[in-house]
């Protein structure tokens, strides 16, 4: 069974610090990982991975995949309060299908 | 990326009735996709919503509780029939632009509140 699992569930961190996430797989017909944040209802989109090793990078959140440990990791340096969110990591597999991990609730505070 | 609006944005519906939520893309796209967010899980996907066709349902989703509509390509529709607590839930449609396009973008949500 395809599945995608998030390590922490969650987080707490004061300003400033450095955080990494945890995201691991295991699916069949793997096309991409994908980060999202989650604020209150909409998941809003943060990186799409396909490449091993090719770390993609958006101001102080950056992203790598490990296509042969099956696993990636989302970083956020330097952390605000306005960090505070769900992060959710998916897998999309077979047939354009998203499997969604629970999520790493991160809490940064001032 | 697109741009989602969904309606209504929230709602509190009584046990046994069902509530229409509608998706409007500002562009077409070729996949729609409505995913069901229950507190504090994550998102599942309920099924595939196929412009001209019905819908592709995941397993554990049935078209006679939640059936779906697409006439076009910027526009689909959730139905949540004869609802029951269980049914309480955020709501999220999300679309793709083609299918070369992996990333999907989601709209704004429906928080289903079921008394």
């Amino acid at each position: 069974e395809d599945k995608v699992v998030q390590s922490p569930l969650s987080l707490v961190v004061h300003e400033g610090d450095t955080v990494t996430l945890n995201c691991s797989y295991e699916v069949t017909n793997f096309r991409s990982l994908l980060w999202y944040k989650q604020e209150k209802k909409a998941p809003t989109f943060l990186f799409m991975l396909t490449s091993s090793g090719i770390e993609k990078k958006s101001g102080r959140l950056s992203s790598i995949l490990d296509k042969k440990e099956l696993f990636s990791i989302l970083n956020i340096t330097a952390t605000q309060t306005g960090d505070s969110a769900v992060y959710l990591c998916a897998v999309d597999g077979k047939n354009y299908k998203y499997i969604f991990g629970t999520g790493t609730r991160l809490k940064v505070s001032a | 990326s697109a741009v989602i609006s969904q309606k209504p944005s929230r709602d509190i519906c009584q046990r046994g009735t069902s509530l229409t939520i509608q998706c409007q893309v500002d562009s077409q796209v070729t996949m729609m996709f409505w995913y069901r967010q229950q507190p504090g899980q994550s998102l599942t996907l309920i099924a595939t919503a196929n412009q001209g066709s019905e819908a592709t349902y995941e397993s554990g989703f049935v078209i006679d509780k939640f059936p779906i509509s697409r006439p076009n390509l910027t526009f689909s529709t959730l139905t949540v029939s004869n609802m029951s607590p269980e049914d309480s839930s955020i709501y999220l449609c999300s679309v793709a632009r083609d299918r070369a396009e992996y990333e999907q973008y989601f709209g704004p949500g429906t928080r289903l509140t079921v008394t």
